[in-house]
């Protein structure tokens, strides 16, 4: 079956403690792009991943990191978790970056940082 | 702000009614996507209309856009207890890749 799968699905951590979200597609898409959904601010794009070894900031990295050494796989990075990266996170993937392209989204991580 | 504003923030209809719901964008776009989410899951994609189109159609969903207004809306019509989800415009920019920004979304309930 074609998805994206994000690892963990919850997770509770403390402020300053290293993590690292997983997200994984099965269709050899070449984008892919993690989004954060806070109520009354809709979702806003964190990075995004052109292809492999190719990332970009999108409108709210702060605080953030990715890396693309497999097509496949672009994890998310939060060296220091802080009380304001309290999020539900998503994971998307699309065939590629051009336009007219539908996004495929990941079941959602949601991130609690006490 | 590139993000569409969606319209109205909640609706609430009866089981078998139609529901519309609108969308607006302050810039040119290259397409209009529209997406749904069941509450606390994932996005899922549901159409996209390109900024030459004026209107398309997938099943029960109807989606028009008007590039003169910067607005598009998407009806549902003969609406179930499954359509019940939030409902999200992302019109798409391309800036070095094609960049969605995503609105408030609105809240449909269908009540049986």
């Amino acid at each position: 079956e074609a998805q994206v799968t994000q690892n963990p699905r919850y997770l509770i951590t403390v402020t300053g403690k290293k993590l690292t979200v997983t997200c994984s597609q099965n269709m050899n898409h070449e984008y892919m792009s993690w989004y954060r959904q806070d109520p009354g601010l809709g979702l806003r794009q964190i990075y995004y991943s052109m292809n492999v070894e190719v990332t970009d900031k999108g409108d709210v990295p702060e605080g953030y990191k990715v890396s693309r050494k497999e097509k496949r796989n672009f994890p998310l990075i939060l060296e220091s978790p802080s009380p304001n990266q309290t999020s539900l996170y998503f994971c998307a993937s699309s065939l590629s970056g051009r336009p007219n392209v539908a996004q495929y989204f990941g079941p959602g991580t949601r991130l609690l940082v006490l | 702000s590139q993000q569409g504003e969606e319209d109205p923030q909640a609706l609430s209809i009866q089981e078998g009614e139609n529901a519309t719901m609108n969308c607006s964008y302050k810039t040119s776009i290259n397409n209009l996507q529209w997406y749904r989410q069941n509450s606390g899951r994932g996005l899922v994609h549901l159409i996209l209309i390109r900024s030459n189109e004026r209107e398309k159609h997938s099943g029960r969903l109807r989606v028009t856009l008007d590039t003169s207004k910067k607005s598009s809306s998407l009806l549902i019509t003969a609406s179930r207890a499954a359509d019940t989800a939030s409902y999200f415009c992302a019109p798409s920019y391309f800036q070095g890749a094609q960049k969605l920004v995503f609105g408030q979304g609105t809240r449909l309930t269908i009540n049986p």
